[in-house]
């Protein structure tokens, strides 16, 4: 396994309904961020949660940290279309500046 | 204050020629980042600079990969001799503090990204 992978893969649900990503990582981290990227295009930057925060909201972004779990969650409520894109996680781990990213979960949002 | 940007957006080398990639990061941003993502994948650090300083690079590929950040102009990731396998998109972040300057935390701000096709 790598660094900040992950789960579900794809994910595909209706429009108002809530959508949960999950990663998971390896290493030691100062934090863990949120990315979004719709097809072919760049990355957005959605939430940062620092290693001592257990969680955190942005509007309808709620963020867990679990770190004696080493693992994350993304949750999106009520869904839109328009939320449909690639979700990246990514760690910035304590031995260095460089973020770490996983392989993202492709969400589809269904109207 | 402009974004990250990063030009060309779209780039067409054949096997063998060179690509020059260019990133001007965020006005006041010192630290810039280059990051590469193959078709279906997530984003893969490649190399991390200060102005006219390599800081770490242990995500470049040993052979044909360079980059630099002059005191003037832009960041260049510079790929010489293109294969097949280069086709990517590669991106460029910038930050403007790093580690040594005791922040807790370091955001990097994203540009478009090149897509690099090697025919």
């Amino acid at each position: 396994s790598q660094q900040g992978e992950e789960d579900p893969q794809a994910l595909s649900i209706q429009e108002g309904e809530n959508a949960t990503m999950n990663c998971s990582y390896k290493t030691s981290i100062n934090n863990l961020q949120w990315y979004r990227q719709n097809s072919g295009r760049g990355l957005v930057h959605l939430i940062l949660i620092r290693s001592n925060e257990r969680e955190k909201h942005s509007g309808r972004l709620r963020v867990t940290l679990d770190t004696s779990k080493k693992s994350s969650s993304l949750l999106i409520t009520a869904s839109r279309a328009a939320d449909t894109a690639s979700y990246f996680c990514a760690t910035e781990e304590t031995s260095g500046s460089r973020l770490t990213f996983g392989e993202g979960t492709q969400l589809t949002v269904n109207p | 204050n402009a974004g990250v940007m990063q030009n060309p957006r779209h780039l067409v080398r054949r096997r063998g020629q060179e690509a020059r990639l260019r990133c001007s990061p965020m006005k006041g941003h010192s630290h810039v980042y280059w990051y590469r993502q193959l078709p279906e994948e997530g984003l893969k650090f490649m190399v991390y600079l200060q102005k006219e300083n390599i800081i770490d690079e242990s995500g470049m590929p040993k052979e044909r990969f360079s980059a630099e950040f002059p005191k003037e102009g832009p960041s260049i990731l510079r790929i010489q001799q293109v294969v097949r396998g280069d086709s990517a998109a590669y991106f460029c972040a910038s930050s403007p503090r790093g580690r040594a300057s005791g922040y807790s935390y370091n955001e990097q701000f994203f540009g478009p990204g090149t897509r690099l096709t090697v025919l």
